[in-house]
């Protein structure tokens, strides 16, 4: 049974680019959600994804947007990448609802320049 | 949305001591849980009490819950120099659909 995987582990992006990161969910896991955390703080939720739906959102600007794919992956996209945006973004699977603990995977290191 | 605010900020202590860390949260909920995070990496799910739970052991980690003081505790026993991390509540959002953390205690464990 795999964990939590994303992709990439750390990425350097330019001010008003955008960017997609990856994630893998843990195997029997319907559930996605995703977090940023700036640094010193704790994690703020984005949004939740289950079963290929958005299943609730953050408060987070719409130039952050994501997918679910039929295998339970997915993606976070940020468009217009903001200097304030640079954050460790974590991605959490679990089994369908919060019934359950999530599984994290180790993150993405974003730095916007 | 309601959210967790642990308590204290920051905590040090000696191996062999035990830490306790707190968490309070502002309405109701399901469920409340508490993750480990060493630094930089992701978070560890440590255990989850559902609110009609009041305390839940698991190895060394005891979490309490009192609903009526909205409030729960995590205390970790006979610490280790590997306990060092951040420490984050979660608590189950309005809607009941999401995890909502607090800003986290900063655990050093010294040898």
């Amino acid at each position: 049974e795999t964990g939590v995987t994303q992709s990439p582990t750390h990425l350097i992006k330019t001010r008003g680019q955008q960017v997609t990161l990856r994630c893998s969910s843990q195997s029997g896991h319907n559930t996605v959600s995703w977090y940023q955390q700036a640094l010193g703080q704790g994690p703020q939720f984005i949004f939740q994804y289950y079963r290929e739906e958005e299943n609730g959102r953050g408060n987070f600007p719409p130039r952050f947007s994501g997918l679910q794919f039929p295998n339970y992956s997915s993606e976070l996209n940020v468009n217009a990448l903001e200097l304030d945006d640079s954050a460790l973004y974590l991605c959490a699977s679990s089994p369908a609802g919060n019934h359950y603990g999530y599984t994290f995977g180790s993150g993405t290191r974003l730095t916007v320049v | 949305s309601q959210q967790g605010e642990e308590d204290p900020q920051a905590l040090s202590i000696q191996e062999g001591e035990n830490a306790t860390m707190n968490c309070s949260y502002k309405t109701s909920i399901n469920n409340l849980q508490w993750y480990r995070q060493n630094s930089g990496r992701g978070l560890v799910h440590l255990i989850l009490i559902r609110s009609n739970e009041r305390e839940k052991h698991s190895g060394r980690l005891r979490v309490t819950l009192d609903t009526s003081k909205k409030s729960s505790s995590l205390l970790i026993t006979a610490s280790r120099a590997a306990d060092t991390a951040s420490y984050f509540c979660a608590t189950d959002d309005d809607y009941g659909q999401n995890f909502v953390f607090g800003p986290g205690t900063r655990l050093s464990v010294l040898p």
